[in-house]
């Protein structure tokens, strides 16, 4: 039972192009999660997705950040017109069906975004 | 968004000594997860606790969920170089929906 899969592990842009980020949860896993960690901090939650819905984007920038997760294939993170500031680790989580108790999440091992 | 409370955000301690770390909040969670991260990879899931209460192990790594379910602790006996990393603890707020405190930098000499 392959882990949750991130790719690519390290993405440079150019000011101004876009970055698209993709994760493949954890086999039997309907909830994704996109977490963002700067240098020596923490992680700070972006969005929360279920298949073909958005459930919680309350920590995604206003503009230019944008997730989906489609009924076939990965979740994309979709970040246009980078700016330096959108420099980070970017990580994945998955974890299994909602609304039941004991529920854990499983990160992939991130992209590392560097805009030039 | 919840805010958890985690301390100390670095520790200096000496291989074979005993290392305790803690989370608070303001807000009741359902569940508790402990976590670490080590440099260039993504956060291993160490510890889940799911009661109130409740104490649980995993080799040299305790951990206890409060009783008023605002707040956890994470102990680790014996101390080992291999433990150097970063710690976070995370609540699951409202369905399955976690917050990460800041962590806990732990460095160990051996």
């Amino acid at each position: 039972n392959a882990g949750v899969m991130q790719n690519p592990r390290h993405l440079v842009r150019r000011r101004g192009q876009e970055a698209r980020l993709r994760c493949s949860p954890m086999k039997g896993h309907s909830h994704v999660y996109w977490y963002r960690q700067l240098p020596e901090e923490g992680l700070k939650f972006m969005v929360y997705l279920q298949k073909e819905n958005i459930i919680d984007e309350s920590g995604m920038p206003k503009e230019r950040f944008s997730a989906e997760f489609p009924k076939e294939g990965p979740s994309i993170l979709r970040i246009q017109q980078v700016v330096r500031g959108d420099s980070a680790a970017y990580f994945c989580a998955s974890s299994p069906l909602g609304q039941a108790m004991n529920t854990e999440a499983f990160f992939g091992q991130g992209t590392r975004l560097t805009v030039v | 968004g919840q805010q958890l409370n985690q301390s100390p955000q670095s520790m200096f301690i000496q291989e074979g000594e005993d290392v305790s770390m803690n989370c608070t909040s303001s807000s009741i969670f359902n569940t508790w997860l402990w976590y670490k991260q080590e440099p260039g990879e993504g956060p291993v899931l160490l510890i889940a606790l799911y009661k109130a209460g409740e104490l649980t192990s995993n080799g040299r790594l305790t951990a206890q969920f409060g009783i008023t379910r605002k707040d956890s602790f994470l102990n680790i006996s014996a101390s080992i170089p291999s433990d150097v990393g970063i710690y976070f603890c995370a609540g699951e707020y409202n369905f399955n929906k976690f917050y990460f405190g800041s962590g806990t930098k732990l460095n160990v000499k051996p």
